[in-house]
């Protein structure tokens, strides 16, 4: 049972260049959320899927997209990648939604150049 | 709105010394409250978290935390700190209409002198 994975743990990129980080979970969660972390300021919500075939934006989802793939797997998007999304970003899963308790994954630090 | 706040940005205690780490909430009802831990280049680890009942509750790693509706408060406490527990700490709350989020405080960056 691992958890929440997530890949890639580093990524660097060029401003301008795309990129997908995955995440999966392997608890038959329902929810799944990205967030991202910066000094400071803890972790912000930027996308999440209350349930398979559906995602509603978080508090900073400008510059991004989601895909919920399956139940299991939920991908987060840069189409072009700025400086001000050098960041840490965690996926996370919960189940039932009620009960709020989320599980993360290791994080992707990324960093735009 | 609902926020989340935890006021101090960095706690430094000696190891073996008690330890309180403070968050307060500002939510329409009563959320349900969470404090998590990370260790450096770490995801985030579930210590102890509040639904309802016994407004004191106890964790993994000998933490408890107490509830206190009047103050709006979740406090942390570990009566002896380890040099293991040297991470960053977050408080979270969620529930009402919040459909599963959790809105988080900045985080409390804990260092341990030996």
């Amino acid at each position: 049972n691992a958890g929440v994975t997530q890949t890639p743990k580093f990524q660097v990129l060029k401003t301008g260049q795309s990129m997908t980080l995955q995440c999966a979970q392997d608890m038959n969660h329902n929810s799944m959320y990205w967030y991202r972390q910066d000094p400071g300021m803890g972790l912000r919500l930027i996308y999440y899927s209350a349930s398979e075939g559906t995602t509603d934006k978080g508090e900073v989802p400008n510059g991004y997209n989601v895909s919920r793939l399956n139940k299991r797997e939920f991908s987060l998007r840069l189409e072009s990648a700025a400086p001000s999304q050098t960041s840490v970003y965690f996926c996370a899963s919960s189940y039932p939604t009620d009960t709020y308790e989320q599980y993360f994954g290791p994080g992707t630090r990324l960093t735009v150049t | 709105a609902q926020s989340v706040t935890q006021p101090d940005i960095h706690i430094t205690v000696s190891e073996g010394a008690s330890l309180e780490l403070r968050c307060n909430y500002s939510y329409g009802a009563t959320p349900y409250l969470f404090w998590y831990v990370q260790s450096p280049g770490q995801g985030l680890q579930l210590l102890l978290k509040y639904f309802s009942g016994d407004t004191l509750v106890q964790g993994i790693k000998g933490f408890e935390a107490e509830f206190k509706r009047s103050q709006s408060s979740f406090n942390l406490r570990k009566p002896s700190v380890h040099w293991s527990d040297a991470a960053e700490y977050f408080c979270a709350a969620g529930g009402g209409t919040s459909y599963g989020k959790l809105t988080f405080g900045q985080g409390t960056i804990l260092t341990v002198h030996p």
